[in-house]
């Protein structure tokens, strides 16, 4: 049980390119989540997935996209890569839980570096 | 806007001290509060709290929510340097999972 996977760990772009980062989570989680994560400025929802097939801008969607592939799998997009998206993205997922909870479950990480 | 609010947002303490966070926040059809400690990756959750005046306690961390006044506090005794980690507080409004996440308290115990 691996929980929250993020691929790259790392990464460096030059401006103007694209890249993917994938995320997959084995809990059978209906709901995942993209946040960023700036100094001082705590966790940002980019753009979430309540459920397969539906997608929903967050707080700081510009500049991205989202595919909720399947249950387990909900990947980012930047297509042009922008200095000001130098940051840490988490990913995250959450189902319910006895009581009704719906506490969210986090992956390790990926820092983009955009020069 | 809904936001939510984290102060002190540093701290530094010495070891064994009793140290307590705090957490505002002004958000429409509240349901619950969460509590995650970040070391350097991914958050872990610590505590979810959803009844004002119940403590949630785990070892020498506790919490409690107060609906009324519309703030958190995390209270963490006899603290040691595994403690040193940016504590963040979120909650949730009624009828979604998304969480609206404060800036965190970013706390140093020092031996």
């Amino acid at each position: 049980n691996a929980g929250v996977t993020q691929t790259p760990k790392f990464q460096v772009l030059k401006t103007g390119q694209s890249m993917t980062l994938q995320c997959a989570q084995d809990m059978n989680h209906n709901s995942m989540y993209w946040y960023r994560q700036d100094p001082g400025m705590g966790l940002r929802l980019i753009y979430y997935s309540a459920s397969e097939g539906t997608t929903d801008k967050g707080e700081v969607p510009n500049g991205y996209n989202v595919s909720r592939l399947n249950k387990r799998e909900f990947s980012l997009r930047l297509e042009s890569a922008a200095p000001s998206q130098t940051s840490v993205y988490f990913c995250a997922s959450s189902g319910p839980r006895q009581g009704g909870s719906y506490e969210q479950y986090f992956g390790p990480g990926t820092r983009l570096t955009v020069t | 806007e809904d936001k939510v609010v984290q102060s002190p947002l540093s701290l530094v303490v010495h070891e064994g001290d009793t140290v307590t966070l705090n957490c505002s926040y002004e958000v429409t059809n509240f349901r619950s509060l969460l509590w995650y400690k970040q070391e350097k990756k991914a958050p872990t959750f610590l505590f979810m709290l959803t009844s004002s005046g119940i403590e949630k306690k785990s070892g020498r961390l506790s919490s409690i929510l107060d609906k009324k006044e519309l703030f958190s506090i995390l209270n963490i005794t006899a603290t040691q340097t595994g403690d040193s980690a940016v504590y963040l507080c979120a909650v949730t409004q009624g009828g979604s999972e998304k969480l609206v996440f404060g800036k965190g308290t970013k706390l140093t115990v020092n031996p």
